[in-house]
């Protein structure tokens, strides 16, 4: 299985917009609305952001959305916070019963 | 909320076989869960090994699934992954999860982690 494609890095200001693309295939992110996004700041576990395409996890700021056309899934962090800093994955599941991931996205707060 | 505590040998030698445990601290691996390793290479991405169910079904990523086995003992709420014929490209933090899921269409599919452990590092080195 191949990773998904994700940009290496964006970045914005504090309370600017930012957006991650995911791009997958058919066999995975297009396949199944079963995409889900990490947070992950250094030295740390990731975190679970978003699953199910677009629902947050009790205790997640409402600031992070999330969407999908095809075969590539969107995050979108509103309201840039300091906070907000940090490695961003994506992943899939696949027709294989496995996951996959992105190759992360490193968000910088400008 | 449940905890899941990684551990096992930090430094392994290469052409062996790395050992982990992941220790949940309730009973909850006996509910019903997936329970799955990832690993992160230095520097580098977050990279799925494969998963288990209390029941003991399995699912390995197609790149390691020759390497892998993943077990599960219900009676020490334990997960284990073993890896063999390590080289330096193995050398990863290792992490387990708790691997959820939904219905759709009538099956119940598992395909997001809510819980990790903090992860253990392991260096591939003679």
């Amino acid at each position: 299985q191949s990773a998904l494609t994700q940009p290496a890095s964006v970045s914005g200001s504090p309370g600017q917009s930012i957006t991650i693309s995911c791009t997958g295939t058919s066999s995975d992110v297009g396949g199944y609305n079963f995409v889900s996004w990490y947070l992950q700041h250094p030295g740390k576990a990731p975190k679970l952001m978003i699953y199910d395409v677009t629902k947050r996890p009790s205790g997640v700021s409402d600031r992070f959305s999330g969407s999908k056309s095809g075969n590539t899934a969107s995050l979108t962090v509103s309201g840039l916070q300091s906070e907000d800093e940090g490695d961003y994955y994506c992943s899939s599941y696949t027709s294989s019963s496995t996951l996959v991931f992105g190759g992360g996205t490193k968000l910088t707060v400008l | 909320q449940v905890q899941l505590q990684e551990s096992g040998p930090g430094l392994v030698k290469p052409s062996e076989t790395l050992s982990l445990t992941c220790s949940v601290s309730d009973n909850s691996i006996n509910i019903g869960h997936y329970w799955g390793w990832i690993r992160q290479p230095p520097g580098k991405g977050l990279e799925w090994i494969g998963s288990i169910y209390h029941g003991g079904s399995t699912d390995y990523n197609p790149s390691l699934k020759s390497r892998v086995t993943i077990s599960v003992d219900t009676s020490q709420n334990e997960i284990s992954l073993n890896l063999t014929s390590v080289t330096a490209a193995d050398t990863a933090v290792y992490f387990c999860a708790r691997r959820r899921g939904g219905w759709y269409q009538g099956v119940y599919y598992y395909y997001y982690l809510d819980v990790w452990g903090k992860g253990t590092t392991v260096t591939v080195s003679s």
